[in-house]
């Protein structure tokens, strides 16, 4: 089984439209969360970290379910800035495990 | 935030040659550096991690023979590609994670580089 799961996409929403992608981990003692944005032919950027408690940042929310160990990101407003590859990343229990999710795209459409 | 900085940006090199990437981190001092490799539509796919003055840990399946990964100081990684054959024709990208914290396990991505081996 995959360390981290993502569905792949691609979603194509209008603008303006909410979306939301899942990320499901397997391991149940990771420790951190984070969702990176990846543009075509670019390297990944740090979006936003995951807490425990959920966050925000402006129309962007993410949130934490250990229970049934996943994670989400929502976007609010789309944008057609947002088109881009969206990764889920999970920290395994030593601190040195990276996991990366294999991106789900996005597309906003005029 | 970090910047990591990475050279070449691209290279185009004959079958057979060796290529070496350098990657920098520019205001911080790196403890851990990682090499992916990223095929077209594919995800990052981790192939080392390598931590200053000690050798790199490679993932299953990462030749360590024909991927040399050198972390001498605490600002700069290089990973070698030996004998480049076309398959390995891939977008290798670095990353550095450094500080204590909350921001350590932050990990901070350079540009990448594009290999083309012909």
């Amino acid at each position: 089984r995959k360390e981290v799961e993502q569905d792949p996409g691609p979603f194509n929403v209008p603008e303006g439209a909410t979306v939301a992608f899942n990320c499901t981990y397997s391991n149940s003692a990771s420790q951190s969360f984070f969702w990176y944005r990846q543009d075509c032919r670019k390297e990944p950027k740090l979006l936003m970290s995951v807490y425990s408690s959920g966050n925000e940042d402006g129309r962007f929310t993410a949130q934490l379910n250990r229970a049934s160990q996943y994670i989400s990101l929502l976007i609010r407003d789309s944008k057609l800035s947002d088109s881009a590859t969206y990764l889920c990343v999970v920290i395994g229990n030593t601190g040195n495990q990276f996991y990366f999710g294999t991106g789900t795209s996005l597309t906003v459409i005029p | 935030g970090a910047v990591v900085s990475q050279h070449p940006s691209r290279v185009i090199c004959k079958s057979g040659t060796s290529v070496k990437i350098e990657c920098r981190s520019l205001d911080f001092q790196a403890t851990t550096m990682f090499w992916y490799r990223q095929f077209p539509k594919q995800s990052l796919m981790l192939m080392a991690t390598s931590n200053e003055g000690s050798k790199a840990t490679y993932e299953q399946g990462v030749e360590k023979d024909k991927f040399l990964i050198n972390h001498a100081s605490l600002t700069l990684s290089t990973l070698t590609v030996t004998s480049a054959h076309p398959e390995d024709s891939s977008f290798y990208i670095c990353s550095a994670r450094g500080g204590t914290g909350g921001l350590s396990y932050e990990q901070y991505f350079g540009p990448g580089t594009r290999l083309t081996v012909t």
